[in-house]
């Protein structure tokens, strides 16, 4: 059965700082993992798709890695705005998506 | 271009009533699927319609029944609703062909009070 875990469950940066998300997954059968942002009490939205053959995508400050052979994904975000603050959401496909728990993020100005 | 849309907004009801909650899916899409996320939690995978059948499921109950329309709009059922089914569930719809390219819609807050 498919985990995924997200570390930590909450973070509060200063505005400015760049900063990793993590993500974990227990079987390395994927076939992509997602990275969504989700605002209080919203519905989700995609930020970055990494296929399981791709190693890293990039969108604007964010970048996301994905290694399948140590099941880890990270989401890296450059130079923090107050706006980033969210919740995100890393999510494996396996037939069906599979979520973490989140990590609930504060950008302080 | 309408994104996928869910209604109603929030929901207030019984243990034990029965709730309908529907989706509209994003123009194009032909599969959708149901989550379920718990405060503080991550979304759980109910399940996923496609050509008006259940094509999957995930670890939820009976209780919990869906359609599919020829338009592709859907809905959930929960019938005998407990306290633990209040939660925001989400609606994904994805195109043919792409069904892990998943465009939520905004939920509905379900209390079961």
């Amino acid at each position: 059965k498919q985990e995924v875990t997200q570390i930590p469950a909450a973070l509060s940066v200063p505005e400015g700082e760049n900063l990793v998300l993590n993500c974990s997954f227990t079987d390395s059968a994927i076939y992509n993992l997602q990275w969504f942002r989700q605002d209080p009490g919203k519905g989700l939205t995609s930020l970055l798709l990494i296929q399981s053959s791709q190693r890293e995508q990039t969108s604007g400050r964010l970048n996301a890695s994905l290694d399948k052979s140590s099941g880890r994904s990270t989401l890296y975000i450059a130079a923090s705005q107050p706006g980033d603050s969210a919740t995100y959401l890393c999510a494996v496909w396996a037939q069906k998506l599979v979520f973490g728990q989140g990590t609930r993020l504060t950008i302080n100005p | 271009d309408a994104g996928v849309t869910q209604s109603p907004t929030h929901l207030i009801k019984t243990r034990g009533q029965q709730v309908t909650l529907r989706c509209s899916p994003k123009s194009g899409h032909d599969t959708v699927s149901w989550y379920q996320q718990a405060l503080g939690q991550g979304p759980q995978f109910i399940f996923q319609y496609y050509e008006e059948e259940e094509r999957q499921r995930g670890n939820f109950p009976d209780r919990f029944s869906g359609h599919q329309f020829p338009n592709y709009s859907s809905e959930l059922n929960v019938n005998a609703l407990l306290l633990g089914d209040s939660a925001l569930y989400l609606c994904a719809s994805s195109p043919p062909g792409y069904t892990y390219e998943q465009y939520f819609g905004p939920g509905t807050r379900l209390t079961v009070t």
